[in-house]
């Protein structure tokens, strides 16, 4: 079974600051992919970021960028240079390997920037 | 754009009451989804559809019922509504089993069961 932990419920960032939000997971499946999804709110899930388990290098998209370590198995979300319209809720998802439709996602961090 | 619509953005019914939600994806997705969202346990899927008539059980599938008659629309039913079905209910479609295919997502259905 898939599992996916995001141990902060909520956390405060400064406007212009970099906040990272921490993801880990467990999975016996040795291909797997790794997602975060933004969700304002107004409710609709947002896509962010994808990390394949193969991949040798950190996915980057803009001012999100995936802290990968897969011995650690962690995923971290970074958020560089934080705006206002970067407050909501962000949740980290897993999708297992070849045929495995499904996502597991975790609990969910609600980020707030402060101006 | 992908576009994932569902029929209401928020929707009271009573206990006991049989409650339809409606999910429609314009771009020929085989794969669909239903998902619940409660404060704390993030999303946990209820039912997902593969192709047209076909469905397999999710994580927390008891009290719900789907359909999928054409590919584009993908029903999910409360048969009995009951209070701890409130929820907010999110529908979402994919287009294959890729590993960096996203799944996209409607704007999600606020349901209150009184």
């Amino acid at each position: 079974a898939q599992k996916i932990t995001q141990t902060q419920p909520g956390m405060f960032v400064q406007e212009k600051e970099a906040v990272t939000l921490d993801c880990t997971y467990d999975t016996s499946d040795p291909s797997y992919g790794l997602f975060w999804y933004k969700q304002p709110s107004s409710g609709e899930m947002i896509f962010l970021i994808y990390q394949g388990s193969y991949d040798q290098q950190n996915a980057t998209e803009g001012r999100y960028s995936l802290n990968f370590q897969k011995a650690r198995k962690s995923a971290n979300l970074v958020i560089s240079a934080s705006q206002l319209g970067d407050s909501a809720m962000y949740f980290c998802a897993m999708r297992g390997g070849w045929g495995d439709y499904k996502l597991s996602f975790g609990a969910g961090t609600t980020v707030t920037v402060r101006a | 754009d992908v576009k994932v619509t569902q029929s209401s953005r928020y929707l009271v019914k009573r206990t006991g009451e049989k409650v339809f939600l409606e999910c429609v994806q314009d771009m020929d997705h085989e794969n669909m989804f239903w998902y619940r969202q409660d404060p704390g346990l993030g999303l946990r899927l209820i039912y997902f559809s593969y192709d047209v008539k076909m469905k397999e059980k999710g994580d927390i599938p008891e009290g719900y019922s789907v359909s999928r008659e054409k590919k584009e629309r993908f029903s999910l039913i409360l048969e009995s509504a009951s209070t701890n079905q409130t929820s907010m209910y999110l529908c979402a479609s994919s287009l294959e089993v890729l590993k960096g295919e996203t799944q996209y997502f409607g704007p999600g259905t606020r349901l209150l069961v009184l």
